[in-house]
């Protein structure tokens, strides 16, 4: 079983709509949660973290962490054809501890 | 927020020769640093981690001796891909571990796409 699992998708969707992105993990030893975004041939970027369980908004998007059932999410809202990369969730047990990824979901907002 | 950057962006090489990637922190010093490698349609798979001044740790089935990597200063890895094989072929992705508001993040390098012909 991988320690984060993560469905590939693709997942394809209409400009404006909500989009969820999920991902489960395994290691009750994972603190911290992260969402990286990935452009073709590029190296991830850093969209949200979070630490605790519950909500937490920067703009259109939402992380939401619900640690009793090991499930992370990422909302995006009003979604846009610049939103169409690769989605990460990738979690760590903190401070300089390795990053585990999931495998990433692919997501298309079609204008 | 931080920067890293990756030289090459590209590099095609032909098989058996070796190969050195640079990652540097632009703006922090980075005392641990990450190589991964992503193959097509799939996820980053970390490959070691790069202390500064100290050996590096492999993840379990990566070959130490081919993936050779010093991390002499604080700004500073490199990762060499000695006798490249086109199997190695594969996108190379840095980070390097900073601070930005109060949490230790790694900040990812754009990464090197090697072409082993």
């Amino acid at each position: 079983q991988k320690e984060v699992e993560q469905d590939p998708g693709p997942l394809s969707v209409p400009e404006g709509a909500i989009v969820s992105l999920n991902c489960t993990y395994s290691n009750s030893a994972f603190q911290y949660f992260m969402w990286y975004r990935q452009y073709s041939r590029k190296g991830p970027e850093l969209l949200m973290y979070t630490y605790s369980s519950g909500n937490k908004e920067d703009g259109r998007f939402t992380a939401q962490v619900d640690k009793s059932s090991k499930y992370i999410s990422l909302f995006i809202r009003d979604s846009q054809p610049s939103d169409s990369a690769t989605y990460l969730c990738a979690t760590n047990s903190g401070g300089y501890q390795k990053v585990t990824f999931g495998t990433g979901t692919k997501l298309q907002v079609i204008p | 927020g931080a920067v890293v950057s990756q030289h090459p962006s590209r590099v095609i090489c032909k098989s058996g020769t070796s190969v050195k990637i640079e990652c540097r922190s632009l703006d922090f010093q980075a005392t641990t640093m990450f190589w991964y490698r992503q193959f097509p349609k799939q996820s980053l798979m970390l490959m070691a981690t790069s202390n500064e001044g100290s050996k590096a740790t492999y993840e379990q089935g990566v070959e130490k001796d081919k993936f050779l990597i010093n991390h002499a200063s604080l700004t500073l890895s490199t990762l060499t891909v000695t006798s490249a094989h086109p199997e190695d072929s594969s996108f190379y992705i840095c980070s390097a571990h900073g601070t930005s508001g109060g949490y230790n993040e790694q900040f990812f390098g754009p990464g090197t796409r090697l072409t082993v012909l």
